[in-house]
């Protein structure tokens, strides 16, 4: 069973510029899943979406980050203009509907950017 | 709100030795607890969890993990450490009364297996 796969692996880009993300959870999975990790940090939920709907959303920073997630599969996260403090990795997770609560996350190899 | 701490970013041990990671939650319900493992270049994978019933939890690679509530922890052990197991190892909480959960993860701890 293929994994959650997530593109580019690496980005660099200038400040603002813009940049965008893309993953593919596992087939079958409701659940999507955009984390924001920092060097040394744990990762911290952007948004969920179950299916097409973002359903948490309160930590994406609306100003200059906005994901879709058209016909409930594919996913992307976007950022424009970026900035310095943008640099990190975004990893993207994916679960079956019911296991949301549960802990039990699919996570991607995670897109780094660096922004200069 | 609920929080994890990690105690020690870095954590090196022999090869066979002991491995303890520490984690104390934070949560005003009975939390859902977990370790996750990151292996270089590679994505968090569930080591572990804890949600209801026995306390002590057995995950993958050896290694296990006990709820204790009255020390408000979750530390992760492992009898002998192996070359493989170095990774970077995050603790999570979440709360199982919440439709809107969302998992907390903490901040990492870095383990180094020294030959």
């Amino acid at each position: 069973e293929a994994g959650v796969v997530q593109s580019p692996r690496y980005k660099i880009i200038e400040k603002k510029q813009p940049v965008a993300f893309w993953c593919n959870p596992i087939s079958g999975h409701n659940t999507l899943y955009w984390y924001l990790q920092n060097l040394g940090q744990g990762p911290e939920l952007l948004i969920r979406y179950e299916n097409e709907e973002a359903v948490d959303d309160s930590q994406l920073p609306k100003d200059r980050f906005s994901a879709e997630r058209l016909k409930g599969v594919d996913s992307t996260l976007k950022i424009q203009p970026a900035e310095l403090g943008d640099s990190a990795v975004y990893l993207c997770a994916s679960s079956p509907r019911d296991n949301y609560n549960t802990g039990e996350l699919f996570f991607g190899e995670g897109s780094r950017l660096t922004v200069l | 709100a609920q929080s994890v701490t990690q105690l020690g970013s870095h954590v090196s041990v022999s090869e066979g030795a002991l491995v303890l990671l520490r984690c104390n939650y934070s949560s005003s319900v009975p939390p859902y607890l977990f370790w996750y493992v990151q292996y270089p270049n590679q994505g968090l994978q569930l080591l572990l969890k804890y949600t209801t019933g026995a306390t002590l939890v057995k995950g993958i690679n050896g290694f296990e993990a006990e709820f204790k509530k009255s020390e408000t922890s979750f530390h992760l052990t492992k009898p002998s450490a192996h070359m493989s197991d170095a990774a970077e190892y995050f603790c999570a909480v979440s709360d199982p009364n919440s439709s809107a959960s969302k998992i907390i993860f903490g901040s990492g701890t870095r383990l180094s297996i020294r030959p």
